[in-house]
């Protein structure tokens, strides 16, 4: 079945370390999204990519950084700069080019949390 | 800017009634694309129902309808005969369609709203 793959479902990250939450798709979408959800706060946009090699910051990039060197995989790394890291993680992917009517497809989220 | 609000933070039922959720929003862009998607206790965002901002019909699908109102910026969604399967939160989002604009190709989520059915 076609879908998205967030992995791990849980993480924890130590102070001052940066941790990778991965992100695999296998819908043959081109644009690829991350998401933040904290509670009473809904969902924000971290990053966003329309195209393999290309990416853009969304509302909250700050402590962030992705790569997008395949077009199935769009890695999100939570740095040592991000000081409150804890929340949900979505991906979400979707396709690309007239998008606005496309919905996007979601991944099951990771939790990461702070020791 | 785009922004979307949903005011009902949390809503408990009793199973088979009927439940509105409700979602107004803002935004300048001229064509825009509105969402409703269910997040379940597992955590995936589930898709239920796109709807542009020239078409006003309403729209019902089983137990779901939806409420389209331009002239109140208003995106409603009610839900008839709730059922303990129906407890999740709704999430209500936007999507302005101004190519070369800001707000192309991103979707803006209001807060949502928990919703619980009790038996």
């Amino acid at each position: 079945d076609g879908g998205i793959t967030q992995s791990p479902k849980y993480l924890f990250r130590k102070e001052g370390q940066n941790v990778t939450l991965s992100c695999e798709q296998n819908l043959n979408h081109d644009a690829m999204y991350w998401y933040r959800q904290d509670p009473g706060q809904g969902l924000r946009l971290i990053y966003y990519s329309q195209i393999v090699n290309d990416f853009q910051k969304g509302d909250i990039a700050e402590g962030y950084s992705v790569s997008r060197e395949k077009k199935e995989s769009f890695p999100l790394t939570v740095t040592s700069a991000q000081k409150n890291p804890t929340a949900f993680y979505l991906c979400a992917s979707s396709i690309a080019g007239d998008e606005g009517y496309k919905p996007q497809h979601f991944g099951d989220g990771t939790r990461l949390s702070i020791l | 800017a785009q922004k979307v609000t949903q005011a009902q933070t949390e809503i408990s039922v009793v199973e088979k009634e009927d439940v509105t959720l409700d979602c107004v929003y803002e935004t300048r862009d001229t064509t825009y694309y509105l969402f409703w998607y269910k997040q379940p206790p597992s955590g995936e965002l589930v898709f239920l129902i796109r709807r542009n901002s020239f078409d006003e019909q309403n729209e019902i699908s089983g137990r779901y309808s939806w409420n389209f109102q331009k002239s109140t910026s208003s995106f409603n969604f009610t839900i008839t005969a709730s059922q303990v399967v129906d407890s999740a939160v709704y999430f209500c989002a936007l999507r302005g369609y101004n190519a070369g604009g800001t707000s192309y190709g991103k979707l803006t989520f209001g807060q949502g709203t928990i919703l619980t059915v009790h038996p």
